[in-house]
């Protein structure tokens, strides 16, 4: 089974531009979740999505968004980027409840920098 | 408000070893306990999971030991290797959740 993929896997953007960021989930797995990753902090959580609806949130402002298509794969987009959201952002996947008894899987990652 | 911490940013263990790294978490909420371990440049891979039912999970050189009175849980990697040089997370889910709380990650150095 291929695993979680994210495109692109590096990117350079300027302040005040914005970026879509892509997923596409383990087959057959129907819940995405997103993170940022900076030094020092963690995974910090940005949404989860299941069956295109946002069910959770993490404590991002609201320049992040994200949304999920009907085939699972999923999308974030940040808007007026700011230097502060240079980061890694990995995408994860789960059957249906990430938590819940189930594993999330996560993709590579892609690696934005704010310029 | 970090409900999972990782107190020790970095430890460094001569190859074979025992690597001890450590987790604590405040919400006794939480029933579900993965660690993963992170290569550079790379998304975590799952390494092993435990869930508050049980005190002890073992997958090969790799053990998991919850103690839910202290909200502590330790991962243990016995011989170590120097291939398991990595940042581990640790992470902390409610059963009744869709949502993995981690921590900051360890810095795990396995000297030759």
């Amino acid at each position: 089974k291929a695993g979680v993929t994210q495109t692109p896997r590096y990117l350079i953007k300027t302040r005040g531009q914005q970026v879509t960021l892509s997923c596409s989930p383990i087959s057959g797995h129907r819940s995405v979740s997103w993170y940022q990753q900076t030094p020092g902090q963690g995974l910090q959580f940005l949404f989860e999505y299941f069956s295109e609806t946002q069910r959770n949130k993490g404590n991002f402002p609201g320049r992040f968004s994200g949304r999920q298509f009907s085939n699972s794969r999923s999308e974030m987009n940040v808007s007026t980027l700011e230097l502060g959201d240079s980061a890694l952002y990995l995408c994860a996947s789960s059957s249906h409840n990430p938590g819940a008894g189930e594993t999330q899987y996560f993709g590579p990652g892609t690696r934005l920098l704010v310029l | 408000d970090q409900q999972v911490k990782q107190n020790s940013p970095s430890l460094s263990v001569q190859e074979g070893r025992i690597s001890i790294l450590n987790c604590d978490y405040t919400n006794s909420m939480f029933d579900y306990f993965l660690w993963y371990k992170k290569y550079p440049a790379e998304g975590p891979t799952f390494l092993i999971s435990i869930s508050s039912i049980k005190d002890k999970n073992e997958d090969g050189r790799f053990t998991v030991f919850l103690n839910k009175s202290a909200k502590h849980l330790s991962l243990h990697i016995v011989p170590s290797q120097p291939g398991d040089s990595a940042v581990y997370f640790c992470a902390a889910s409610k059963l009744a959740g869709n949502q993995f709380y981690f921590g900051t990650g360890t810095s795990l150095t396995v000297i030759p």
